[in-house]
């Protein structure tokens, strides 16, 4: 079965700095890899996928994710960290098997940039 | 754009009530989900429809019965509430692809005392 796993429960960092949030998977096919962020209060929001192809994916407000197949993680990242990137950010994955597109997600990470 | 739709936004049961948890989109969808979320469990599935007709079990199932009413409406049912089942529900919806993302309401705060 399908599974992904963020290790970290909260990641800190100054505004500015480099930001990355890790996330492990374990498919037994082909992974479909998505990454996701939530505000308080709010719902989720779809930030970037890794479908196939380039292993450096970009997607909305600056973040980018690199894929690494034989590491089986696809980490989070963004260059330079904003006060308002603070937020709890979601791994998910979905396994390419069978007729189901089951979406799995990990525990989050607590993301918080300080001042 | 209305998107993904949940009713009610906030919800306050006593054990043993029962209730049910509205959801619909709009976006011409096949697949639709509920999760719950927890502090520290992340979002667990607790069913999913990949298309119009079919249900099947997720992660935590127990205590949930689903109905998919048609293809934009996609309910959750708790038949006897308990406490545990206290938590957040987030219905969500995806094309059958499995290359695409979901995209997710906005949450129904359950509070089962």
């Amino acid at each position: 079965a399908q599974s992904v796993a963020q290790p970290e429960d909260q990641v800190n960092v100054a505004e500015g700095n480099p930001l990355t949030v890790k996330c492990t998977y374990s498919v037994s096919g082909n992974p479909y890899l998505f990454w996701y962020v939530q505000y308080p209060n709010r719902g989720l929001q779809f930030l970037l996928k890794y479908i196939t192809g380039d292993n450096l994916v970009k997607g909305s407000y600056g973040f980018e994710a690199e894929f690494n197949k034989s590491q089986t993680s696809f980490h989070l990242k963004k260059p330079s960290a904003l006060v308002s990137d603070s937020a709890l950010y979601f791994c998910a994955v979905r396994e390419e098997s069978g007729a189901t597109n089951k979406l799995i997600f990990g525990t989050g990470t607590l993301l918080a940039v300080q001042p | 754009n209305a998107g993904v739709t949940q009713t009610p936004k906030f919800q306050v049961l006593k054990t043993g009530q029962s209730m049910t948890l509205q959801c619909a989109q709009d976006m011409n969808h096949n697949s639709m989900y509920w999760y719950r979320q927890d502090p520290g469990m992340g979002l667990r599935l607790i069913y999913y429809s990949a298309s119009e007709g079919t249900t099947d079990k997720g992660e935590v199932p127990n205590g949930y019965n689903v109905s998919r009413l048609n293809k934009r409406e996609f309910s959750l049912r708790l038949e006897s509430a308990a406490p545990s089942q206290t938590s957040v529900y987030f219905c969500a919806s995806s094309d059958l692809r499995w290359n695409t993302e979901a995209f997710f309401g906005q949450g129904t705060r359950l509070t089962v005392v």
